[in-house]
């Protein structure tokens, strides 16, 4: 089985700072998918970024891009020029590339704070 | 285009009481995942309905079950309800070109006491 593992519970930056939010992975399949997504006090649970496995590239969207690392099974989401309302639960996610649908693999997430 | 909808947005219940929360998916989408999420153990998935099968389960136990409708619309239930029962229950659904993207709803938070 897939896991997901968030090593940061918490993390804080100053406004206008860049911040990196740490994931790792276990996983034993060659095509996948990985997501960021974000949790603010209103729950609902928003896509930040996602990023397919068989894509070398890095995903950017915006202030938020990701250090992807096949080999390593790491899956860094920076966020550049931080802003109040990035302050949230950030949640890592995996999902396996296989026919039909798959459930999302979840990370324990990481509380951001950002620092006016 | 609107979201995912989930009602009620708040619920109190009892213990030993059943519970039936609802999920109108994004339009056009036919899968719904359903996730409870707790302090404790984090996010777990539930079930997933497609064109009104389930597709696939979690590891929970009988007293939850879920089905769908034709028009895609899910519902959640739980029966015999347990003080752990207390979560946020998330909805998710996906679709179309982008079918591997699920998009949550704001979720129902269920007080058991």
């Amino acid at each position: 089985a897939q896991t997901v593992t968030q090593s940061q519970p918490e993390m804080s930056v100053q406004e206008a700072e860049t911040v990196t939010l740490s994931c790792t992975y276990d996983t034993s399949e060659s095509d996948y998918y990985l997501f960021w997504y974000k949790q603010p006090p209103s729950r609902q649970m928003i896509l930040v970024i996602r990023q397919e496995a068989y894509k070398q590239q890095n995903a950017t969207e915006n202030r938020f891009s990701v250090n992807f690392q096949k080999a390593a099974k790491s899956f860094s989401l920076k966020i550049s020029d931080s802003q109040l309302g990035d302050a949230a639960m950030y949640f890592c996610a995996y999902r396996s590339h296989n026919s039909g649908n798959t459930p999302l693999v979840f990370g324990k997430g990481t509380r951001l704070s950002v620092i006016a | 285009k609107a979201g995912v909808t989930q009602t009620p947005r708040y619920l109190i219940k009892t213990r030993g009481q059943q519970v039936t929360l609802s999920c109108s998916p994004i339009s056009g989408h036919r899968s719904v995942s359903w996730y409870q999420q707790t302090p404790g153990q984090g996010l777990q998935f539930l079930f997933e309905y497609f064109s009104e099968t389930q597709r696939n389960k979690g590891n929970f136990p009988g007293r939850f079950s879920g089905r769908q409708f034709s028009n895609s619309r899910s519902e959640m239930n739980v029966s015999t309800l347990e003080l752990g029962d207390s979560a946020l229950y998330l909805c998710a659904s996906s679709g179309g070109q982008g079918a591997n993207i699920q998009y949550f709803g704001a979720g129902t938070r269920l007080s058991v006491l």
